[in-house]
């Protein structure tokens, strides 16, 4: 597609529950990021993954969340139990290398 | 580990008038450095970035940036704003190794406010 794309534009959950978010990177792109941004703040890193390499979790906050990526192509990022601190907007983002990412418009979580 | 900063969270600035947003990171080996605009209701975008070679870059929308290592600093920069200028500004590093490129390191974000 013509960039990234992300499903949904927004999710409202109850604590507790689990949701998915869906990334679709721009084609061709090896790597995808996903990133959380709180209200207010800069943008966290959360995972990166690069081709058909281990992807780098280093940034994901507690176990509860989880992302898989199938060959290069969509990815989705799960958030178990959900708690209100996970409320956010969770933006994906692909490259082709070289480390300029585009970034896909986001996904805005409400946990209530 | 890698950092940045963004001493100003708020700016002001009258239209035409010149902007300079600061950013500094922390980083041991020669870092990726990135500028990001984002606009309300819009996604994060591109202005400009610097991986090596000429210090001073040239962006879209008629902004720059200059990498100063001695300061570790990649200031940004554009003599005269406009008022679709008015937009949170992000800076970012991203390690400068194969392993690890792609992941970046943002700063907490400058927002910029046009006044008439």
């Amino acid at each position: 597609g013509a960039g990234v794309s992300q499903s949904p534009s927004n999710k409202v959950t109850e604590k507790g529950k689990d949701v998915e978010l869906r990334c679709d990177p721009i084609s061709g792109h090896t790597a995808l990021y996903w990133y959380r941004q709180r209200l207010g703040q800069g943008l966290e890193f959360l995972i990166y993954f690069q081709g058909n390499s281990a992807p780098d979790k280093s940034g994901l906050p507690s176990d509860r969340f989880s992302a898989e990526r199938t060959g290069e192509s969509v990815s989705t990022l799960t958030i178990q139990r959900t708690q209100q601190e996970d409320s956010a907007v969770y933006l994906c983002a692909s490259s082709a290398g070289a480390g300029m990412q585009f970034f896909g418009p986001g996904t805005r979580l409400t946990v209530l | 580990a890698q950092s940045v900063t963004q001493p100003d969270i708020h700016i002001t600035v009258s239209e035409g008038a010149s902007l300079e947003l600061r950013c500094n990171y922390s980083y041991g080996a020669t870092p990726y450095l990135f500028w990001y605009v984002q606009s309300p209701g819009q996604g994060l975008q591109l202005l400009l970035k610097y991986f090596s070679g000429d210090t001073l870059v040239q962006g879209i929308k008629g902004f720059e940036a200059e990498f100063k290592r001695s300061q570790s600093s990649f200031n940004l920069r554009k003599p005269s704003v406009h008022w679709s200028d008015a937009a949170e500004y992000f800076c970012a590093v991203g390690a400068g190794t194969t392993d690890s490129w792609g992941k970046l390191q943002f700063g907490a974000g400058t927002q910029v406010v046009v006044t008439p």
